[in-house]
């Protein structure tokens, strides 16, 4: 069974950065893409990018270029989604998603931005 | 803001048939890029429905169905049932932007 499972909520000040793991399970790692997709509350899915963990290539939304870092660890199957200098809009859920057509998700990270 | 636009919502009563449009341009699904289609509850993740216009995963019911045409593409729900109450996401590729991935506006499908 495929399963993507990502760590727990997270609270930050402004200004500081925030990583989110990805832990895979059920497929081969390497074979297919991991992307990281932003939720804020009541809004719609924005993408932020993706990573192919083959090659460890990571492609960014202009959105967050320059603040976002999306690596990947294949010793033990995990992806990673970092977002530095946050601020009050970053507050969301944060998803990885598995696939050119993002097929299966995880269960969703919340971060909280707050002083 | 998104470059695929969907309408805020629609609605229907049990058993009908409702469609949601998905309208983009010359540089996404104008371009050929094939359209995903995502369904939501609200506190869920996405659940994967469509994908390649209008392939469904296996365990998707056969009620879903998906159609491209030009620079918009379209997802239908026939004998609509109160477990189909979500929110609904078209997602494309756009070559305007870098290596970019993108989901439509989203919309809510009530039924009545």
């Amino acid at each position: 069974e495929v399963q993507l499972v990502q760590s727990g909520a997270e609270v930050k000040k402004p200004g500081a950065r925030v990583k989110i793991s990805c832990k895979v399970s059920g497929y081969t790692f390497t074979d297919y893409y991991i992307h990281w997709v932003q939720q804020a509350p009541g809004k719609g899915l924005q993408w932020m990018g993706l990573l192919d963990p083959e090659d460890g290539e990571p492609i960014y939304a202009e959105k967050f270029q320059g603040r976002v870092t999306i690596t990947a660890d294949t010793s033990t199957d995990t992806a990673y989604m970092e977002l530095s200098s946050l601020r009050s809009e970053d507050a969301a859920v944060y998803y990885c998603a598995r696939s050119s057509h993002l097929d299966y998700w995880g269960q969703g990270t919340q971060v909280t931005v707050s002083s | 803001q998104s470059v695929l636009t969907q309408p805020p919502s629609v609605s229907g009563a049990p058993g009908q048939r409702v469609t949601i449009s998905c309208t983009g341009s010359s540089s996404n699904i104008g371009a050929g890029y094939d359209v995903h289609w995502y369904q939501q509850v609200p506190g869920t993740a996405p659940k994967f429905l469509i994908y390649g216009n209008n392939n469904r995963p296996s365990g998707v019911p056969d009620r879903f169905s998906g159609s491209k045409f030009g620079t918009s593409a379209s997802l239908a729900i026939t004998g609509l049932q109160a477990e189909d109450e979500a929110e609904y996401y078209c997602q494309s590729y756009d070559s305007s932007l870098s290596g970019s991935y993108v989901f439509g506006t989203g919309t809510k499908v009530t039924v009545l």
